[in-house]
């Protein structure tokens, strides 16, 4: 596609319920990111994926946050037994490759309210 | 510690009037410095990128940025701002001294008021 897209792009949900959130980075594109961002606040980086392994899982919150990539393609991240906390707008970017000087573009995420 | 800092929660400024929002940054090695912009309720966006070369860098509509090693600066600028600017800026910074520099470390934002 022309850019990295994200769905859905609300979600509203119940405390104890589980998402997913969907991102399909741009064509080629080799790396993908996961952030979170809170009202008002910078992005919190959650995980990072090179092809389909993510070396760095550093930056999820807790066991109830998991993420996946298939084919080198789609990502999905998955939260478990939402809590209140969990609410805010998670990004998506992918970048050409994984080398640190590569742009990353970002999706127009996903605004997650648990209820 | 790698840090980055956007001293200003809020900037204002007159249509026409040029425009400085502000960013300083702590690395242990070079670093790699970002500027993104993010309207109401969309994506960022990529505007400039500094990697080496010309300390004066352009990006997209007409902002540019100055990398200042002494100053551990890289504030963004406009000549003429625009009513259409307005939206929050995000200075990031990869260091390239660490292993994990593919991860950005992002300031908390600056908004940009233009009024006409």
């Amino acid at each position: 596609g022309a850019g990295v897209s994200q769905s859905p792009s609300n979600k509203v949900t119940e405390k104890g319920k589980d998402v997913e959130l969907r991102c399909d980075p741009i064509s080629g594109h080799t790396a993908l990111y996961w952030y979170r961002q809170s009202l008002g606040q910078g992005l919190e980086f959650l995980i990072y994926f090179q092809g389909n392994s993510a070396p760095d899982k550093s930056g999820l919150p807790s066991d109830r946050f998991s993420a996946e990539r298939t084919g080198g393609s789609v990502s999905t991240l998955t939260i478990q037994r939402t809590q209140q906390e969990d609410s805010a707008v998670y990004l998506c970017a992918s970048s050409l490759k994984w080398a640190s000087t590569d742009t990353q573009y970002f999706g127009p995420g996903t605004r997650l309210t648990v209820l | 510690a790698q840090s980055v800092a956007q001293p200003e929660d809020q900037v204002n400024v007159a249509e026409g009037n040029p425009l400085t929002v502000k960013c300083t940054y702590s690395v242990s090695g070079n670093p790699y410095l970002f500027w993104y912009v993010q309207y109401p309720n969309r994506g960022l966006q990529f505007l400039l990128k500094y990697i080496t070369g010309d300390n004066l860098v352009k990006g997209s509509y007409g902002f540019e940025a100055e990398f200042n090693k002494s100053q551990t600066s890289f504030h963004l600028k406009k000549p003429s701002a625009l009513v259409s600017d307005s939206a929050l800026y995000f200075c990031a910074v990869r260091d390239q001294g660490r292993d994990s520099n593919y991860q950005l470390i992002w300031g908390a934002g600056t908004k940009l008021i233009i009024k006409p």
